[in-house]
């Protein structure tokens, strides 16, 4: 069965230090998410890639956040600087066509959790 | 005030427990209502997907969507221990081609043998 990949699944870093995740949607799949979800908190949509393009990074912290999607297929999210508030699981998650064309079901990968000391 | 708000629990049943999850949601613009469930440590895995009010039922599951009242709900009946998993309902408009889902923060199950 098809899953979306993602790595490291557990990260350890001081504040100050970069720190970098990679996605590997499902193959065919054009949309993919990055969400991150604080302990006891939902995921909350951090950006959203339709192919190689941004269609909405609106909730990114822009001043130290960054992804991109280069070749449409895998995607790598960076912090720099890691903060101590940035201590969560960063999901990835991918769909057929945006959720919003009514055939766009969320696949999520296994996180990757996020550990600021 | 949240999108979406769901009281995180913790919910602890016996097995084979009908039991009840349910969130409120502001927004009536509001069309496609979900409900995923998340293992510890692992993804949200899609359950139930519905755009429309009144029940859908799927095995041990049925959701339910009440828009009047801006509410909905997942039901399990003879809940396993295979379902202690934290519970997240999701929604979405169709307001535009990005459809963002908007998560509750989850209620956590615990189905004791």
């Amino acid at each position: 069965e098809a899953e979306v990949a993602q790595s490291p699944r557990y990260k350890i870093t001081e504040k100050s230090q970069a720190v970098a995740f990679w996605c590997d949607p499902i193959s065919g799949h054009a949309t993919l998410y990055w969400y991150r979800q604080i302990l006891g908190q939902g995921p909350e949509l951090l950006v959203q890639f339709q192919d190689e393009s941004v269609v909405d990074d609106s909730q990114l912290p822009k001043d130290r956040f960054s992804a991109e999607r280069l070749k449409g297929v895998d995607s790598t999210l960076k912090i720099q600087p890691a903060e101590l508030g940035d201590s969560a699981m960063y999901l990835c998650a991918s769909s057929l066509a945006p959720f919003g064309s009514g055939t766009g079901e969320l696949f999520f990968g296994e996180g990757s959790r996020l550990t600021v000391l | 005030q949240k999108e979406v708000e769901q009281d995180p629990g913790p919910l602890s049943v016996p097995e084979g427990a009908i039991v009840s999850l349910n969130c409120t949601y502001s927004n009536s613009a509001f069309q496609y209502f979900m409900w995923y469930r998340q293992y510890s440590r692992k993804g949200p895995e899609l359950l139930m997907y519905t755009y429309s009010s009144g029940n859908k039922e799927d095995g041990r599951f049925t959701a339910q969507v009440d828009k009047s009242s801006k509410y909905i709900s997942l039901f399990i009946r003879d809940s396993q221990p295979s379902d202690s998993a934290t519970y997240l309902c999701a929604i979405s408009d169709r307001g535009s081609t990005l459809g963002r889902l908007y998560f509750g923060r989850g209620t956590q199950l615990t189905v004791w043998p």
